[in-house]
């Protein structure tokens, strides 16, 4: 199975910030990685997939980027709303995996 | 609009079975594959399943692998048997629709999970 490993686990920032987000995979798992952000008792909701292609509606300051094993997820300014857990994912074989989440907080 | 909307879950006892249900309207059902995916209380996301969108085949993850079973029917509506319940089996459980994917032999990839269901609890307790 592939394992996917988020970091950080959690993070402080404040509006405004530029935050990243890291997944990597324990193998290649070329561009098929997804983006999930959820908050409290919601079910999550797609913002990247593909590594890199936004989902529609989603604002532009979400961005996705890596292939291979090393991803990144960037809120390029983040806004009191964007305060939540973000799940990566990878979708290149089966059992499907999800990172273990990153918290984001307000500092 | 498109819609899911899970049903079924509640409480249950070590050992017994439940079958939760999903109710999916609002796009062509039979077009597309759809997940299970569940979250234990304060834990993070854990895929449990995936059925393609003609139910030709289904995989499961590790641990749910010979207990629980996937399947779908034409009123639009996905399933998750579960059977020898344990209490590790506690969480939210949320179906999704497959989006994007490709088919290559027995493998599907490269798909993404644009829609989810409000989730359902399923609480396995003596």
């Amino acid at each position: 199975d592939i394992q996917m490993t988020q970091s950080p686990s959690s993070l402080s920032a404040s509006v405004g910030d530029r935050v990243t987000i890291t997944c990597r995979a324990s193998q290649s798992i070329s561009s098929y990685l997804n983006w999930y952000q959820q908050k409290p008792g919601k079910a999550p909701k797609l913002l990247i997939y593909a590594a890199s292609s936004l989902q529609s509606g989603i604002p532009s300051r979400f961005s996705g980027s890596g292939s291979g094993t090393d991803f990144t997820l960037t809120i390029s300014s983040l806004q009191p709303e964007d305060f939540a857990t973000y799940y990566c994912q990878q979708s290149s074989s089966n059992p499907r995996t999800f990172g273990q989440g990153t918290k984001v907080e307000i500092k | 609009q498109v819609q899911l909307v899970e049903s079924g879950g509640g409480v249950v006892q070590p050992g017994r079975s439940l079958r939760l249900s999903c109710a999916a309207s609002g796009f062509t059902f039979s077009s597309y594959g759809m997940h299970w995916v569940r979250q234990a209380p304060g834990k993070g996301l854990e895929w449990v399943a995936v059925i393609w969108y003609d139910g030709s085949n289904q995989y499961y993850a590790d641990s749910v692998k010979g207990r629980f079973t996937i399947s779908r029917d034409n009123s639009n509506t996905l399933y998750l048997q579960m059977n020898s319940l344990r209490a590790e089996d506690t969480a939210v459980y949320y179906c999704a629709r497959s989006v994007g994917g490709r088919i290559r032999g027995p493998e599907d990839f490269g798909d993404s999970l644009d829609y989810w269901g409000q989730g359902t609890l399923v609480t396995v307790s003596s």
